[in-house]
């Protein structure tokens, strides 16, 4: 069946820009989730949606970022007036239900590059 | 081992050996872990996970081995391949429903 569906694949953007970046979870899936990855990095948490509310959004780096999610399925992570030190590898995921009785299943992500 | 930066544990193993990665998890309150493997240019892709009222689970050519007093996960893949080339991301459940993950190990398979 089909995956986790990430958009664009990759993003290009001045510094200053805004940029929205969007995922499509596999059909069903309740909960949500925004990771990033630095070059060489592990997997830094964003934030969880379940539904469309967002319980834990304790990892959003800092106000210029916000994440919302509708219809219980797609979601915009939006990144205002980027930096350089956003540049990264932006990985959503979802899970049929809660952890841990249900493991995330990752998109390919979306590669931002800030110049 | 540790990681520091893009210097990733590396572990080469000849095609047709076990591969052993090691991973070293920092909350004693987890309970429950997973493993990922990540391949160039692709997400996370789901292996195997592990609660901790266990300490061994076995999947097809992989096994999962978690050792709580230590605070320590082993996967152990069978019979190499060269497809298993990839990095390899261990996840711990610290809380509610954050996954953190470790560094990564590079694992290289050799013909």
């Amino acid at each position: 069946g089909a995956g986790v569906s990430q958009s664009p694949s990759n993003k290009v953007t001045e510094k200053g820009k805004d940029v929205e970046l969007r995922c499509d979870p596999i059909s069903g899936h309740t909960a949500l989730y925004w990771y990033r990855q630095s070059l060489g990095q592990g997997l830094e948490f964003l934030i969880y949606f379940q539904g469309n509310s967002a319980p834990d959004k304790s990892g959003l780096p800092s106000d210029r970022f916000s994440a919302e999610r509708t219809g219980g399925s797609v979601s915009t992570l939006t990144i205002q007036r980027t930096q350089q030190e956003d540049s990264a590898v932006y990985l959503c995921a979802s899970s049929l239900g809660d952890l841990p009785n249900s493991p995330l299943h990752f998109g390919n992500g979306t590669r931002l590059t800030v110049t | 081992g540790e990681s520091v930066g893009l210097h990733l544990p590396t572990l080469s193993v000849q095609e047709g050996d076990n591969s052993i990665i090691n991973c070293a998890y920092s909350n004693s309150a987890s309970d429950y872990f997973i493993w990922y493997k990540q391949e160039s240019g692709k997400g996370p892709q789901f292996i195997i996970d592990i609660r901790s009222n266990m300490d061994k689970r076995q999947g097809q050519r992989v096994t999962v081995l978690l050792n709580k007093t230590v605070k320590h996960l082993s996967l152990q893949i069978a019979a190499t391949q060269p497809g298993d080339s990839a990095v390899y991301f261990c996840a711990e459940n610290e809380y509610g429903n954050k996954l953190v993950f470790g560094a990564g190990t590079i694992l290289r398979v050799k013909s």
